[in-house]
């Protein structure tokens, strides 16, 4: 069984220029998340997909980030304009179960993206 | 401060040796996460808790609710062990994951 992929594997862009992340989940999960790690500091949630729908978003830190999911497969996530503060590993992860404490996130590779 | 505190942050140790990686947190959880980084690597799940104590191998955890911590322990440690390991507390009723910072180990042989 295919894992989590993540594309690409590495970005480096200016600030002000867009970049688009994407994730493959491992099929027939419902649940994807996306999490980001800014250097030094410890991986936060952005935000988690039940399906097609943001079940929560709270984590997204502002409006230049969009994260879609449109027929419930794979994700993307947008930075739109990228700032500096933006660089960071920004990892993907789906589960199976809905609504359990037991069920397993399977973590992506993780894409990692330098602002300059 | 975090949720979630690890410790120590950074451990060397020499083969064979017992390891034992400490996670305290701060918040009510549902479930909480013991996940390795190899360098260059991905994460992966090692164990997931809720009470009490798993083993998978040479890795045990182990969990306190009402004290708030839990434990990584690593027997007979090996040099393919050094890793990061990171601890993640699950909010209940959600399935947003709260991470520490991390504890980095080093195995010499």
């Amino acid at each position: 069984e295919a894992g989590v992929t993540q594309f690409p594997s590495h970005s480096v862009i200016e600030k002000g220029q867009t970049v688009t992340l994407r994730c493959d989940p491992i099929s027939g999960h419902d649940n994807l998340y996306w999490y980001r790690r800014v250097m030094g500091k410890e991986i936060k949630f952005l935000l988690h997909f039940v399906k097609e729908s943001k079940q929560d978003e709270s984590g997204m830190p502002n409006n230049r980030f969009l994260a879609e999911r449109t027929g419930g497969t794979y994700s993307t996530l947008k930075v739109q304009p990228a700032e500096l503060e933006d660089s960071g590993v920004y990892f993907c992860a789906s589960s199976q179960d809905r609504g359990t404490s037991t069920d397993t996130q399977y973590f992506g590779p993780g894409t990692r993206l330098t602002v300059l | 401060k975090n949720e979630v505190e690890q410790s120590p942050q950074n451990l060397t140790a020499q083969e064979g040796e017992f390891i034992t990686i400490n996670c305290s947190y701060s918040v009510g959880i549902s479930a909480l996460h013991w996940l390795q980084q190899h360098p260059g690597g991905g994460i992966v799940s090692l164990f997931m808790l809720s009470s009490g104590k798993k083993k998978h191998g040479r890795l045990i955890a182990t969990i306190n609710i009402q004290e708030k911590h839990s434990s990584l322990h690593i027997t007979a440690s090996h040099p393919r062990d050094s890793a990061v390991y990171i601890c993640a507390v699950r909010l209940p009723l959600t399935h947003k994951l709260i991470f520490g910072t991390g504890t980095r180990l080093q195995v010499f042989p």
